[in-house]
């Protein structure tokens, strides 16, 4: 039963235009959302967060939105830059426990 | 310091075999944790210290087995594994201090397990 979804497993976009990657979840009591970037060889990085008690979240170029009704969230980068390329997982957890992972989605930014 | 090193990052080891992954992080962080990623997949998670106690344990068979020598270091101990156990093995650590501080954690550069 896969709790953390994420549909595209890869998604490719022009340098500066806005990257949107999207999460779906199942389970209503998870109460904080993670994504995290991957880069081959490396471990994951954690890139921004989200308290379910709020919609939005903005860290520079990167902004999580987080739809509880839809049980939806998705990051948007914007400017998309080359460096962006990366795998990137979406977590969530409920009361802090353990993190939840999707099955990631490959980012590809062109020049 | 925001790393956290793991050692190995490469082990190809035969199915009689006894070998140790080792992971170590100097932020104070009290909870550590280790994750399993089979390729393609999503992490997932194994076991988690926390205060160098194990506080959860994801029905792991015993061919594996944790410890955490201090607040620092954490070990996973593999003795007889099957070639399905050939994997990324990645140690996380976060503060641990409960709220969100179980799940923001950092990751390290994984070791990449093959049982022949």
């Amino acid at each position: 039963d896969q709790q953390v979804k994420q549909n595209s497993p890869s998604l490719s976009v022009q340098e500066g235009r806005i990257s949107i990657l999207n999460c779906d979840y199942t389970n209503s009591m998870f109460d904080y959302f993670l994504w995290y970037k991957k880069y081959p060889a490396e471990g994951p990085t954690f890139l921004i967060s989200i308290s379910s008690i709020k919609d939005k979240n903005e860290d520079g170029r990167f902004t999580v939105f987080l739809n509880k009704s839809a049980k939806h969230l998705s990051l948007h980068i914007v400017p998309s830059q080359p460096g962006d390329s990366a795998v990137y997982f979406c977590a969530a957890s409920v009361a802090a426990q353990k993190l939840v992972f999707g099955q990631g989605t490959r980012l590809t930014i062109n020049p | 310091d925001t790393e956290v090193t793991q050692t190995p990052k490469h082990l190809v080891m035969g199915m009689t075999n006894k070998k140790s992954l080792k992971c170590e992080q100097h932020m104070g962080h009290r909870a550590m944790y280790w994750y399993k990623q089979k390729a393609k997949k999503p992490p997932e998670l194994m076991f988690v210290y926390s205060y160098e106690k194990l506080s959860i344990n994801e029905s792991v068979p015993s061919r594996f087995s944790p410890e955490c020598p201090n607040s620092s270091l954490l070990n996973l101990h593999l003795h007889a594994l099957q070639p399905e156990d050939s994997a990324l093995y990645l140690c996380a650590s976060s503060q641990g201090r409960g709220g969100r501080g179980h799940t923001e954690a950092f990751f390290g550069q994984g070791t990449r397990l093959t049982v022949v």
